[in-house]
């Protein structure tokens, strides 16, 4: 049985980092053909995946977001970690890990979520 | 960036209605189609993945179509807990492809209402 959570700040302030975490259990992030992603939904709005890293440790981002993002894994904890720097009013959102496969571009297991509110 | 478009944005329909929601890519993604669904408050779940396949439990009365640029999805016969929100999502654009990355994109959504 696949599960993932997410883990983190529910209120960072304006210019401050983000730092999430998703923990997850009942696959291995060595695994052919495997990633964690990251997701984001603002209130009311659409989703808008973030980025992947994948079981060969090769990692990508969103174009629009590159420069603020790094993502990286712990096999040995089941972890996946998210760091956003620069948090906007706008980046205000609920953050999602998800279990991706990349050979089909789906996203077939996803956490429950975290709101992440940015305000001074 | 592929541009995923879906139509209507939001739909009112009756229980055992037969009710099709579309989603367009702004250039061809194959059948690397994926439709999600999320109820207020949840995370998405996958109900069909590359353009038709169901995913392990899921209802029959969910089906999917397309290839190319041109998807719809199908609920045969409306249920009560159908009532959410429908997302397409293309998985054709690898973060691989040309050694660029190019995002995974999501449609704006559905939001299936009861009539």
């Amino acid at each position: 049985q696949i599960t993932l959570k997410e883990s983190g700040p529910t209120l960072v302030k304006p210019t401050q980092t983000l730092t999430l975490t998703c923990t997850f259990s009942g696959f291995s992030l060595s695994t052919n053909d495997v990633g964690v992603a990251w997701i984001r939904q603002s209130p009311g709005k659409a989703l808008e995946w973030l980025a992947v890293i994948y079981w060969d440790d090769d990692k990508h981002y969103s174009p629009s977001l590159k420069t603020r993002l790094t993502i990286s894994k712990d096999i040995s904890k089941n972890q996946v970690v998210l760091t956003m720097t620069d948090m906007y009013p706008e980046d205000t959102a609920t953050y999602f890990c998800a279990h991706h496969m990349y050979s089909s571009g789906l996203f077939d297991f996803w956490g429950q979520g975290t709101l992440v509110t940015v305000s001074s | 960036d592929i541009q995923m478009t879906q139509s209507p944005s939001s739909l009112s329909a009756s229980l055992g209605d037969r009710v099709t929601i579309t989603c367009r890519a702004s250039q061809t993604i194959r059948s690397y189609l994926n439709w999600y669904q999320q109820k207020p408050g949840k995370a998405p779940k996958l109900l069909i993945y590359a353009a038709s396949s169901l995913q392990s439990g899921v209802p029959s009365r969910f089906s999917g179509s397309g290839s190319g640029t041109d998807f719809t999805l199908t609920i045969s016969s409306l249920q009560p807990e159908d009532f959410a929100t429908y997302y397409c999502q293309q998985g054709y654009t690898t973060p691989y492809s040309l050694g660029q990355t190019t995002p995974y994109t999501f449609g704006q959504g559905t939001k299936l209402e009861i009539k």
